[in-house]
């Protein structure tokens, strides 16, 4: 699996966009490009996934660059409950899909 | 809700002792993984079952690791005398059979080796 880079930390301000970035620059075709977040003392979160087309849900969007070499997660309205650590991972199709997991980025939204 | 569920929410075992972990995934999830996480780590692969077999055991540490998944549902995670080293939060997260669906994750179990 192609490993991601994302900076260690950021801060938003609440309401405000929530732009986090990541680097997947040796990401394979068939990985798909996953977002989880981890709220103090909970376990880790499914956000949303995508391969090459951007996609959004219920709870943010995911732009992947045309090369897919990076990706953007967008939290469109930032609140104070999504203070976490975010993880990008880039993950092979398959059943046996072990996740190799980074630092993160610790966001932090600032009433 | 019907999430993952795992018990006990935090465990405090001498080391030495014997600990279980126990892990009941969302149901009729075919697949199911352990990570263990450090304190101000990401989480990392122990190991994965899909039903009751064992497909990969390449993240356990140690001989002292062992899981099982007897009946293709709940999984317990079993370490052999304790050390000081795992001290950790131990993850469960189970998916379903089809492919390119998110695992998701119960909210692990605080181990503290004294």
């Amino acid at each position: 699996d192609a490993k991601t880079t994302q900076p260690t930390s950021m801060d938003c301000a609440e309401g405000r966009a929530a732009n986090l970035p990541c680097n997947h620059s040796t990401i394979s075709g068939n990985e798909y490009v996953y977002w989880y977040r981890q709220i103090h003392s909970q376990g880790p979160q499914y956000i949303i996934h995508g391969l090459k087309n951007n996609e959004t849900n219920e709870m943010a969007s995911l732009i992947i660059t045309e090369d897919r070499k990076s990706s953007t997660l967008i939290l469109p309205h930032a609140t104070l409950r999504d203070t976490a650590v975010y993880y990008c991972i880039a993950v092979g199709a398959g059943n046996n899909r072990k996740l190799i997991w980074g630092l993160g980025t610790s966001l932090a939204v600032n009433p | 809700g019907a999430g993952v569920s795992q018990s006990p929410r935090y465990k405090v075992a001498k080391r030495g002792q014997d600990v279980a972990l126990r892990c009941d995934p969302i149901s009729g999830h075919v697949s199911l993984f352990w990570y263990q996480q450090a304190l101000g780590q990401g989480p990392e692969f122990l190991t994965y079952f899909q039903n009751e077999a064992q497909l990969d055991k390449s993240g356990l540490p140690s001989d002292r690791f062992f899981a099982e998944r007897p009946e293709g549902s709940v999984s317990t995670l079993k370490i052999q005398r304790t050390q000081q080293e795992d001290s950790a939060v131990y993850l469960c997260a189970s998916s379903p059979r089809t492919v390119n669906q998110p695992q998701h994750f119960g909210d692990g179990t605080r181990l503290s080796i004294l």
